[in-house]
């Protein structure tokens, strides 16, 4: 595998369930990003992690829940969600604050 | 203050023809101002980035056109053809280092 790797790529989920989104770098970067794409509207930044630290969390919900385990891997813990919250989740990588490498993303349908 | 807004929303350019985007910011602070290209079913991906101590930086068939003083910068494509077909992305890096602010996108078409 190469570059930023997304699973799973298409999600459906009630408004009762749990699910996780994990992002994997194979990039050697040392920061990590998650993003909220909807359609027309510019990307939302939701959270950062520097050398596994949280560096940004841009006033979200708590019912995204983002986990850093190391510095290869960033999951994305989702929880209580609400149909508002359909859109595709983008995760990036960085070395530093550099360009970011963003990986396919997957595309989340709350019912 | 933070926001970069991007237009058109959309745009169709015959195959040959040169492609035009236009970002405006607002933030002073900002100093570096990326073009992110992105195609269906994938994630956006740099394309080309400029930092504000120059007024041009072209690759290839992309140029970027900044104006410090009118808080704008564009992006031209030049003999624009089908495979640049895919949404455009602008985008400045905001207070904190890792806080790039996008702009909404643009959608071009390339006709054949």
């Amino acid at each position: 595998e190469t570059g930023v790797t997304q699973t799973p790529r298409h999600l459906v989920m009630g408004m009762t369930n749990k699910k996780s989104l994990k992002c994997e770098q194979h990039l050697g970067h040392n920061a990590m990003y998650w993003y909220k794409q909807s359609a027309k509207k510019p990307l939302e930044l939701m959270f950062v992690y520097s050398l596994e630290e949280r560096v940004e969390n841009n006033s979200v919900p708590s019912r995204f829940s983002p986990e850093c385990p190391n510095s290869s891997h960033l999951f994305l813990h989702l929880h209580t969600l609400q149909p508002e919250d359909s859109a595709l989740y983008l995760c990036a990588s960085s070395q530093e604050s550099n360009e970011q490498f963003f990986g396919p993303g997957t595309r989340l349908t709350v019912l | 203050q933070q926001q970069v807004k991007q237009s058109p929303q959309s745009l169709i350019v015959q195959k040959g023809g040169i492609s035009i985007i236009n970002c405006a910011y607002e933030n002073t602070a900002f100093d570096y101002f990326p073009w992110y290209q992105q195609f269906p079913g994938k994630g956006p991906a740099l394309l080309i980035a400029i930092r504000p101590d120059v007024s041009e930086k072209k690759e290839g068939r992309f140029t970027i056109s900044f104006n410090k003083s009118a808080k704008q910068f564009s992006l031209h494509i030049m003999d624009s053809q089908p495979g640049d077909s895919a949404t455009y992305f602008c985008a400045a890096l905001g207070d904190s280092n890792y806080q790039l602010i996008w702009g909404a996108g643009t959608k071009l078409i390339i006709k054949p």
